[in-house]
């Protein structure tokens, strides 16, 4: 079954600690998305990318990084979290205009 | 740019009762509509959506939404509501060629009450 996945669904972590929020879709979209959402906020893009090797910057900016070296696979690195970091992360991708998203992860940095 | 806004952040309404989700956008160009259901700890679920063609859009567990350009509206309608549409709402666009980012709503908290 076609689906996109999150890893781990949650993280709680000590400030300064170098984390890697994961996303894997098998539905094989080029288009995938990383948006940010605080708790009761709208979602935010932190980060997109149009296929292999593509990223760009989403419109909040974030100290996160993204690499896309396999089309399924698209995952999040913050180097050194802070407390600040603490948020909900969500993953998507896209074939056709529709946005599909992953169950996310809830972020918690001490 | 594009943006959305929701008009209602909270929307408590009893069971078997019809609900309406409001939601209007401000874009320069033709764009296009989603509505997305987000249950408690998970991700977003796709409700509708609205691409091209007709303007009254049917989608899952029976919502619909109508798209008025004129009035730059696309809200959310339920004729009778169960408990299990407890929810948090969220209507988003993306203008036509811009890779289909989107631009959320602040979200609407929907609790349906017996």
């Amino acid at each position: 079954e076609a689906d996109i996945y999150q890893t781990p669904r949650y993280l709680v972590i000590g400030t300064g600690k170098k984390i890697t929020l994961e996303c894997s879709q098998t539905m094989g979209h080029d288009k995938m998305y990383w948006y940010q959402q605080d708790p009761g906020m709208e979602l935010h893009l932190i980060h997109y990318s149009y296929g292999v090797n593509s990223t760009e910057k989403g419109d909040l900016s974030s100290e996160s990084t993204v690499s896309r070296i396999r089309t399924e696979h698209f995952p999040l690195t913050l180097e050194s979290a802070r407390p600040s970091h603490t948020s909900q992360y969500l993953c998507a991708s896209s074939g056709t205009g529709v946005q599909y998203f992953g169950p996310g992860t809830r972020l918690t940095v001490t | 740019a594009q943006s959305v806004t929701q008009l209602d952040s909270q929307v408590p309404v009893f069971e078997e009762a019809p609900v309406e989700l409001r939601c209007n956008y401000s874009s320069s160009v033709s764009v296009y509509l989603f509505w997305y259901v987000q249950y408690p700890n998970q991700g977003l679920q796709l409700l509708l959506k609205y691409l091209s063609g007709s303007t009254l859009v049917k989608g899952i567990n029976g919502f619909e939404a109508e798209f008025n350009k004129s009035q730059t509206s696309f809200h959310l309608r339920k004729p009778s509501v169960h408990i299990s549409d407890t929810a948090e709402y969220f209507c988003a666009v993306s203008e036509v060629g811009n890779d289909y980012k989107l631009s959320f709503g602040a979200g609407t908290t929907v609790t349906v009450r017996a």
